[in-house]
């Protein structure tokens, strides 16, 4: 199956930094991310969609100032969480499920990252 | 409005018990594919199977089984002899999102003890 990439796992960092998440699709390549959030013990949101060569579409409530995504070719989406204050903390996931159609038998997520800001 | 419910928040059964996960989803579309994902606490999303609209046969896997009712809308998961290596988190998802993403339940934590 596809394979997808995310790093780091796990980033503890200071309140007002920036911190960049990588996803990056081994061996296909990926038009369309997905990113997620999942707060502790809830499920995961769906926070925005990363469209490679143009602008990432957001859910509501996701401010895109704060979560700038690019997706700058077919096999990196990055998510990087602006001035992260504690509140930021979460478990961010991304995914591809080939755009509008299934590769395969099943969506394919990277292994999540733990954000605490502190 | 695409919907995924998992009524039970937590359930805790002893080692060997049989332990049903219900799932209930609402969809519009008539071409669809429902998923059932086990998170451990280390959070990696682990797949365990997908189902798309058109197939409502049931499947067995192991230990593990699945029954999609499109009657009811309900695609139930349960395990067999459950084992404390099952306890986990496990989410029930919808695939449809106008974008392609797939939709979660809120998720039911299993909790299974020696």
């Amino acid at each position: 199956g596809a394979v997808v990439s995310q790093h780091p796992s796990w980033v503890i960092c200071k309140s007002g930094t920036s911190v960049k998440i990588e996803c990056r699709s081994l061996d296909f390549q990926a038009t369309t991310m997905f990113w997620y959030r999942q707060f502790p013990k809830q499920s995961l949101m769906l926070m925005a969609t990363s469209n490679e060569g143009s602008k990432a579409t957001y859910e509501q409530g996701v401010e895109k100032d704060k979560f700038l995504i690019n997706h700058a070719s077919l096999t990196l989406s990055t998510l990087t969480v602006t001035s992260a204050h504690p509140e930021d903390s979460s478990f961010y996931i991304c995914s591809w499920t080939g755009g509008r159609e299934i590769r395969g038998t099943e969506a394919f997520f990277g292994q999540g990252t733990r954000l605490t800001v502190v | 409005a695409q919907k995924v419910t998992q009524a039970q928040t937590e359930i805790s059964v002893v080692e060997k018990e049989d332990v049903t996960l219900d799932c209930v989803y609402e969809t519009r579309d008539t071409t669809y594919y429902l998923f059932w994902y086990k998170q451990p606490p280390s959070g990696e999303l682990v797949f365990l199977i997908r189902r798309n609209s058109f197939d409502e046969q049931n499947e067995i896997s192991g230990r593990y089984s699945w029954n999609f009712q499109k009657s009811t809308s309900s695609f139930n998961f349960t395990i067999t002899a459950s084992q404390v290596v099952d306890s986990a988190v496990y989410f029930c998802a919808l695939y449809g999102g106008s974008q392609g993403n797939l939709i979660f339940g809120k998720g039911t934590k299993l909790s299974v003890k020696p």
